[in-house]
C-alpha cells in the first residue's frame, strides 16, 4: 500500500536551516510529484511548493521562494525539503503529500507528519 | 491572490446533515476538493473533483460545486465526523487551502 514516512522532528534555534525527509513506498515516486504542506500550531494548512517525481522541476509558493528547496532521490524514493532562515514562525507540523493532477492537483496521501520548533 | 472562504465553525445533531460552504470568485469554474483533520492526524482525503469519493470514504460524504460555492454535505452525521475540514483548489499553478471549519456533533 501507499505510504509516504517522514522523518523526525526537529527542534532548531532561530537562523538554522532544517532538512526534513519522505520516503515513499507502494508506488514509484517517478509517477508522482510531491507537495510540501505546514500547519502551525491550531492554524490551518499552508502550501509551499511541488517537486516533480521524475524530473524534479520544482514550484514553490511565492512566500517560500528564496528559502525553501525541494529535491528528490528516486535511488531511494525519497524528498527532501530544505528551509533555511527559520524563525519563529515557521514552527510547524510540515507534511509530503501525494499529489494527483487530473484537470486539477489534490492530495490522496499524506505523511505522517513532522514537528519543527523554531525556538532559541 | 485567491483566497477560499470557510466559517470556522459548524454544529450539527447527529443523525442529521451538516453542510459547510467554501466561498471564491467563480470558484464553480475551478475544481474543489475537501480534507478532514482529525486532532493530532494527518488530513484525509473526503471528496475531490467537486464530487467524487476517493475509494474507503463512506456514501454520507457528498460534495457540490457551483457559482462562487463549493459545499461538502455530510448526510446522516455521525459522532466520528467530528473533525476540521478544509477545502482545496488549484488556481495560477498554486494550491489554495481554505481555513478550515470545525464540525462539531452535539
Amino acid at each position: 500500500q501507499v505510504q509516504l514516512v517522514q522523518s523526525g522532528g526537529e527542534v532548531k534555534k532561530p537562523g538554522a536551516s532544517v532538512t526534513v525527509s519522505c520516503k515513499v513506498s507502494g508506488y514509484s515516486l517517478t509517477n508522482h510529484a510531491i507537495s510540501w504542506v505546514r500547519q502551525a500550531p491550531g492554524q490551518g494548512l499552508e502550501w509551499m511548493g511541488w517537486i516533480s517525481g521524475n524530473y524534479g522541476n520544482t514550484n514553490y509558493a511565492q512566500k517560500f521562494r528564496g528559502r525553501v528547496t525541494m529535491t528528490t532521490d528516486t535511488s531511494t524514493s525519497t524528498t527532501y525539503m530544505d528551509l533555511r532562515g527559520l524563525r519563529s514562525d515557521d514552527t510547524a507540523v510540515y507534511y509530503c503529500a501525494r499529489e494527483i493532477v487530473d484537470g486539477t492537483s489534490f492530495f490522496d496521501y499524506w505523511g505522517q507528519g513532522t514537528l519543527v520548533t523554531v525556538s532559541s | 491572490s485567491y483566497e477560499l472562504t470557510q466559517p470556522p465553525s459548524v454544529s450539527v445533531s447527529p443523525g442529521q446533515t451538516a453542510s459547510i460552504p467554501c466561498s471564491a470568485h467563480k470558484l464553480g469554474e475551478k475544481y474543489a476538493c475537501w480534507y478532514q483533520q482529525k486532532p493530532g492526524q494527518s488530513p484525509v482525503l473526503v471528496i475531490y473533483r467537486d464530487t467524487r469519493r476517493p475509494s474507503g470514504i463512506p456514501e454520507r460524504f457528498s460534495g457540490s460545486n457551483s457559482g462562487d460555492t463549493a459545499t461538502l454535505t455530510i448526510s446522516g452525521t455521525q459522532a466520528m465526523d467530528e473533525a476540521v475540514y478544509f477545502c482545496q483548489a488549484w488556481d495560477s499553478n498554486t494550491i489554495i487551502f481554505g481555513g478550515g471549519t470545525k464540525l462539531t456533533v452535539l
